[in-house]
């Protein structure tokens, strides 16, 4: 079982919709979840991160966590051509020091104008 | 959010030469720094953890003699290619941590081995 994962894709919305992407991971101890974004030759870019459980919006950006499930995911509201990229879930065991940062393989989000 | 510069962005190197990058953190001191390679099409690999003024923690299956990890200061943080095959030839990415647990990317370097 991977630590983290993540359906590749590609996922297809059309312009306007809402795209939601999941991801889950394996260790419990999980502390510090993100979202990061990748435009296709390019470094990624954080979007959103969440800590505890719940839902964190950040304007047509929601992240939801439930740690019980292990699950973690971010909803894209109003979905435009621009938002297409791969999306990479990433998640650490702490929330300070050194500790890295475990990536899923991304989900390669298409919208579709 | 907080800053990350890589330099050079892209480099093209003759198979057996060395090459540097550099990772500054521009707004922030960083004492951890991270490295990751990632090929076309793949998701990202860590290779290596930073830490300054000490020595770099390697990644399984990652050569730390092929790969030359120095954190000099709070803001800076070298990789060095040591005698690189067109099999180096990847997309290298730095990333940087405030005092946040948020972890930020440098724009990355494209490498390409002749």
């Amino acid at each position: 079982q991977k630590e983290v994962e993540q359906n590749s894709g590609p996922l297809s919305v059309p312009e306007g919709a809402i795209a939601s992407l999941n991801c889950t991971y394996s260790d419990r101890v999980s502390q510090s979840f993100f979202w990061y974004r990748q435009y296709s030759g390019k470094s990624p870019e954080l979007i959103m991160s969440i800590y505890s459980n719940g839902d964190k919006e950040d304007g047509r950006f929601t992240a939801q966590l439930n740690k019980a499930s292990q699950y973690v995911s971010l909803l894209i509201r109003d979905s435009q051509p621009s938002d297409s990229a791969t999306y990479l879930c990433a998640v650490s065991r702490s929330n300070f020091g050194n500790e890295k940062l475990t990536f899923g393989t991304g989900t390669r989000l298409t919208i579709i104008p | 959010g907080a800053v990350v510069s890589q330099h050079p962005s892209r480099v093209i190197c003759k198979s057996g030469t060395s090459v540097k990058i550099e990772c500054r953190s521009l707004d922030f001191q960083a004492t951890t720094m991270f490295w990751y390679r990632q090929f076309p099409k793949q998701s990202l690999m860590l290779m290596a953890t930073s830490n300054e003024g000490s020595k770099a923690t390697y990644e399984q299956g990652v050569e730390k003699d092929k790969f030359l990890i120095n954190h000099a200061s709070l803001t800076l943080s070298t990789l060095t290619v040591t005698s690189a095959h067109p099999e180096d030839s990847s997309f290298y990415i730095c990333s940087a941590r405030p005092n946040t647990p948020e972890q930020y990317f440098g724009p990355g370097t494209r490498l390409t081995v002749t």
